[in-house]
């Protein structure tokens, strides 16, 4: 069975630091992985996947993640946060089935 | 280019009720997702549609039932509902040609409260 764990529920950066969300998931399948953002009453946003061609992944608004097999990561950083990235961020994977299977997700708070 | 569309956006019910959550794909999409996110968790996956049929179930108990119709667009029934029914129900579509790299694309969600 896949599954995705997500290090830390709640994570605090003041506005220009580094963000690092950590994922790391199980799949006995090399998988796809995905990493989504939801906001306020709001749905999921795709910022960026990871489908076997590069393991550095770039995505929108900044956001990027490395694929690390040897450590099954697939961590999501950010060099500077702004405001507008407050918002909780939800790992996916997707083996060779069609069903995502997310993480419980991390809520990024950014402190002015 | 219209995205995912779901109605409606809030939905109170008790229990014992049934309820009936729509969707629309995103134009040209053919494939049609349904999660459950309780709150404070990440979406679990109910089931998926494509040519009409139910192709991929999880883990959930027979009340939750579906439907595609032709033009792609996808309804979620939930029977004899229960307080820990009460969840955001996300609906996610993408194209089979693609294949497992697709995204999936979400809607806005529909609120369901069971009281």
């Amino acid at each position: 069975a896949q599954s995705v764990t997500q290090l830390g529920s709640h994570v605090s950066v003041s506005e220009g630091a580094l963000v690092l969300l950590r994922c790391n998931y199980s799949s006995s399948v090399p998988p796809y992985l995905f990493w989504y953002v939801q906001y306020p009453n709001q749905g999921l946003q795709l910022l960026l996947k990871y489908t076997s061609a590069a393991t550095l992944v770039k995505g929108i608004n900044g956001f990027e993640a490395e694929f690390k097999k040897s450590e099954t990561s697939f961590h999501l950083t950010k060099p500077s946060a702004h405001m507008s990235d407050a918002a909780e961020y939800f790992c996916a994977v997707r083996p060779a089935g069609n069903m995502l299977t997310f993480g419980g997700g991390t809520r990024l708070m950014v402190k002015p | 280019d219209a995205g995912v569309t779901q109605s409606p956006t809030h939905l109170i019910k008790t229990r014992g009720q049934q309820v009936t959550l729509r969707c629309s794909p995103k134009s040209g999409h053919d494939t049609v997702s349904w999660y459950q996110q309780a709150l404070g968790q990440g979406p679990q996956f109910i089931f998926q549609y494509y040519e009409e049929e139910e192709r991929q179930r999880g883990n959930f108990p027979d009340r939750f039932s579906g439907h595609q119709f032709p033009n792609y667009s996808s309804e979620l029934n939930v029977n004899a509902l229960l307080l820990g029914d009460s969840a955001l129900y996300l609906c996610a579509s993408s194209l089979e040609l693609a294949g497992a790299t697709d995204t999936q694309y979400f809607g806005p969600g529909t609120r369901l409260t069971v009281l």
